[in-house]
């Protein structure tokens, strides 16, 4: 099993619609999560940390469920510039803070 | 506010050449980090740094060496390239502590072996 788990899409969502992601982990151990937003051909950029209350960040809200071992990530009202390739990273304390990234799930807003 | 450069940004390679990818941060960050991506694939860890002066492996790491002599370089060589190193590689950084969490991104080296 694969530490960190996403669906890889494409999700092809029309403008203005609510779509949600969701990452699973397998290491209990993971403490700090993340979602990171990364463009074609560009390199990731962090979308907004993961709380364990969940936060919401304008149109974006995570959420951490630990009994379950998933994070999500909700868009509304998406946007054409909400295209991109969003992914999941867990961070597992340790020697280093192993940083494990999921495999990404694209998104494509259409107009 | 430079952040994370690396280089070169493009570089084509044949098969046994070697080559060396530069990563410069200057944040002061401690932690530095190189990953390939490879389509369906993900950022797969190569090596990483906790410090000037050590080095460690990853999850990928065979055909692969580094060294960080200065705080703010991470280089990452390749000794005898293969078409299997054609990806493209990332540098990230990010400072230290437990609490210190977000990784910065260099834009990207894109390396094709052939």
């Amino acid at each position: 099993r694969k530490e960190v788990e996403q669906d890889p899409g494409p999700f092809n969502v029309p403008e203005g619609a609510t779509v949600a992601f969701n990452c699973t982990y397998s290491n209990s151990a993971s403490q700090s999560f993340f979602w990171y937003r990364q463009d074609c051909r560009k390199e990731p950029k962090l979308l907004m940390s993961v709380y364990s209350s969940g936060n919401e960040d304008g149109r974006f809200t995570a959420q951490l469920n630990r009994a379950s071992q998933y994070i999500s990530l909700l868009i509304r009202d998406s946007k054409l510039s909400d295209s991109a390739t969003y992914l999941c990273v867990v961070n597992i304390p340790g020697g280093y803070q192993k940083v494990t990234f999921g495999t990404g799930t694209k998104l494509q807003v259409i107009p | 506010n430079a952040g994370v450069t690396q280089t070169p940004k493009f570089r084509v390679l044949k098969t046994g050449q070697s080559m060396t990818l530069l990563c410069a941060q200057d944040m002061n960050h401690e932690y530095m980090y190189w990953y390939r991506q490879d389509p369906g694939m993900g950022l797969r860890l190569i090596h990483y740094s906790v410090g000037e002066g050590t080095t460690a492996k990853g999850e990928v790491p065979d055909g692969y060496n580094v060294s960080r002599l200065k705080k703010q370089n991470f280089l990452l060589g390749l000794e005898s390239a293969a078409p299997s190193q054609t990806s493209v590689y990332f540098c990230a950084s990010r400072p230290g502590g437990a609490g210190a969490n977000v990784l910065t991104f260099g834009a990207g080296s894109r390396l094709t072996v052939l």
